[in-house]
């Protein structure tokens, strides 16, 4: 059974640009959600995506915007980027269904520094 | 609203002591998981336990033991003889579980970091 992971592992980028980030769902998942999570702070709820569709957001700008793709991968995309951005962004992969609620299971996450 | 407080922020200990966790929540759902995750320094998080808001008996797991106590809505974790590989950030967290709600989302307190010395 292949785990949740996420690409690229680090990234450095400068104030305003765009970054893309990437996460393939654990085998057998249909559900993604990302975190946000700043140092020495616990996981802040980005989105979710089920089904190829946004499926609840938390508290952060329009700039941030994701998809999910049929084979249940999803892409997490930040655009104008801010200094407070830099932070660790953790994918989490579950699967939900009528007779099923598992735990989320999280890659190793991103780490994101903004210059 | 919902929240989720883990009031020690660091804690070590020495090898073989035990050690106790605390996770204190708040919620108006009535009924909702609680969760542990563990957080090495490679970052990714690791579940360790679900409990079910219904559930309040006490788990049991090898040298981790968990107390849930709905009235007073705490959620703690013990390590028994605790291990220098148990060092690691660990995360308490609440998952509202009502239909129509974000399909198991996470509200993370700010975690507590373990350090165990050999």
């Amino acid at each position: 059974e292949t785990g949740v992971t996420q690409s690229p592992t680090h990234l450095i980028k400068t104030r305003g640009q765009q970054v893309t980030l990437r996460c393939s769902s654990q085998s057998g998942h249909n559900t993604v959600s990302w975190y946000q999570q700043a140092l020495g702070q616990g996981p802040q709820f980005i989105f979710q995506y089920y089904r190829e569709e946004e499926n609840g957001r938390g508290n952060f700008p329009p700039r941030f915007s994701g998809l999910q793709f049929p084979n249940y991968s999803s892409e997490l995309n930040v655009n104008a980027l801010e200094l407070d951005d830099s932070a660790l962004y953790l994918c989490a992969s579950s699967l939900f269904g009528q007779d099923s609620n598992q735990p989320q299971h999280f890659g190793d996450g991103t780490r994101l520094s903004i210059l | 609203a919902q929240k989720v407080t883990q009031a020690q922020t660091e804690i070590s200990v020495v090898e073989k002591e035990d050690v106790t966790l605390d996770c204190v929540y708040e919620t108006r759902d009535t009924t909702y998981y609680l969760f542990w995750y563990k957080q090495p320094p490679s970052g990714e998080l690791v579940f360790l336990i679900r409990r079910n808001s219904f559930d309040e008996q006490n788990e049991i797991s090898g040298r981790y033991s968990w107390n849930f106590q709905k009235s007073t809505s705490s959620f703690n974790f013990t390590i028994t003889a605790s291990q220098v590989v148990d060092s690691a950030v660990y995360f308490c967290a609440l998952s509202p579980l009502y239909r129509g709600s974000t399909l198991g989302r996470l509200y993370f307190g700010k975690g507590t970091q373990l350090t165990v010395w050999p």
